[in-house]
């Protein structure tokens, strides 16, 4: 069965400073990668995926995210946190395309002024 | 392109009765998936939809159904409700089956009481 793993429940970042937020999946094939945003009171909103290529994919909003193989980890980066980042992020992953879509417990970004 | 819709927003029901909330995915899509998300749990997938027929279905209990029409509009039905299937219940669209990326609606709040 597939899963995927966000270690953090929070992280706290100053504005300006990079951000990583960590996402580790376990797939029995091939994994398909996406990263959300749900900002209070709002559906998520796409960020990014990674399904096949370059290991680094940039996505909306200036952010990014490395898929990692050997670690079978695909964390979240942005080089310049903005107090508007703050919300809460979910990493999810499928293993096939027909595969159902499983999330991640989330993990919520303050990013203070 | 208008996103995806859903109806209604908010919902107050009492224990045992049923609830209908339907979903209007973005145009062209016709992929729809159904999500259950609680502070608890999480999000939690409940079913997906394409081209009328369900293609995969979370382990939630009989009690929750859905169906999709030709339209690709969806609806789910949740029967006999208990108080803890209170929750914010997120549909999301997507072009295809398989790797394409979701877009969510802003969701559907059913307080059971």
């Amino acid at each position: 069965a597939q899963s995927v793993a966000q270690p953090e429940d929070q992280v706290n970042v100053a504005e300006g400073n990079p951000l990583t937020v960590k996402c580790t999946y376990s797939v029995s094939g091939n994994p398909y990668l996406f990263w959300y945003v749900q900002y209070p009171n709002r559906g998520l909103q796409f960020l990014l995926k990674y399904i096949t290529g370059d290991n680094l994919v940039k996505g909306s909003y200036g952010f990014e995210a490395e898929f990692n193989k050997s670690q079978t980890s695909f964390h979240l980066k942005k080089p310049s946190a903005l107090v508007s980042d703050s919300a809460l992020y979910f990493c999810a992953v499928r293993d096939s395309g027909y595969s159902t879509l499983t999330f991640g417990k989330g993990t919520m970004l303050l990013v203070s002024p | 392109k208008a996103g995806v819709t859903q109806t209604p927003r908010y919902l107050i029901k009492t224990r045992g009765q049923q609830v209908t909330l339907s979903c209007s995915p973005i145009s062209g899509h016709r992929s729809v998936s159904w999500y259950q998300q609680t502070p608890g749990q999480g999000l939690q997938f409940l079913f997906e939809y394409f081209s009328e027929t369900q293609r995969n279905k979370g382990n939630f209990p009989g009690r929750f159904s859905g169906r999709q029409f030709s339209n690709s509009r969806s609806e789910m039905n949740v029967s006999t409700l208990e108080l803890g299937d209170s929750a914010l219940y997120l549909c999301a669209s997507s072009l295809q089956e398989g790797t394409y990326e979701q877009y969510f609606g802003p969701g559907t709040r059913l307080t059971v009481t």
